[in-house]
């Protein structure tokens, strides 16, 4: 089955840049797509087709993909950005959809 | 407002069966896939099944195929997750989610929770 990578865990001082990352094998074909959750709470799209930005998002979040690697970036840190981080994109068939195991940011 | 609403979730016995749905409105819901995505207590988000916005078309997870069963009924705007020879690795939090013109999921629910316990 189909896996997407993220590391368990990532820590910056507020202000500092944040940078997740996500591996598939099928990301040259298939886009990206970055969800937020904050504890208790449902969670929330950041970035979309790999480095578009939904109204209402902050400029400091960005996206980008290059080969099997996926990358959402934030740039000056903000201690309300802690949360857990979801990658998630499909195999090359479309048809096998994957979250990656996520990614909880810690900003202190 | 675009809403999604889930409704359903309990506690039930391993072996046992529940339907769960989902309510959208704010939307024209015959127009979007829609999907279900849960997460187990502490864990991450498992993709669950899907369904094409005519119901045409169905995908389900590796770990749900062969038990559960996704409908929808575009006519009351509302979406259905029946959930057969439940385990106790399927208690999780549900949640229904929409598949927007981006492709992604743009709108969720505040999902519904069922434990699967004896």
């Amino acid at each position: 089955s189909y896996e997407l990578t993220q590391p368990p865990s990532v820590s910056v001082s507020p202000g500092q840049t944040a940078r997740i990352t996500c591996s598939g094998d099928a990301l040259p074909k298939k886009h990206a797509y970055w969800y937020q959750q904050k504890s208790g709470q449902a969670p929330v799209l950041v970035i979309y087709e790999d480095s578009k930005r939904p109204s209402g998002i902050p400029e400091r979040f960005s996206g980008s993909s290059s080969g099997t690697m996926a990358t959402l970036t934030i740039s000056g840190a903000q201690v309300e950005d802690e949360a857990d981080y979801y990658c998630y994109s499909t195999d090359s068939s479309g048809n096998h959809r994957v979250f990656g195991g996520g990614t909880k940011l810690t900003v202190l | 407002e675009v809403q999604l609403v889930e409704s359903g979730g309990g506690l039930v016995q391993p072996g046992g069966s529940l339907r769960l749905s989902c309510a959208a409105s704010g939307f024209t819901f015959s127009g979007f896939e829609m999907n279900w995505v849960r997460q187990a207590p502490g864990k991450g988000l498992e993709w669950v099944s899907c369904i094409s916005s005519s119901g045409s078309t169905i995908y389900y997870a590796d770990s749900v195929r062969g038990r559960f069963t996704l409908s929808r009924d575009n006519a009351k705007n509302s979406l259905y997750l029946q959930m057969n020879s439940l385990r106790a690795d399927d208690t999780a939090v549900y949640y229904c989610v929409r598949k927007g013109p981006s492709e992604a999921f743009d709108i969720w629910g505040q999902g519904t929770m069922l434990t699967v316990s004896s």
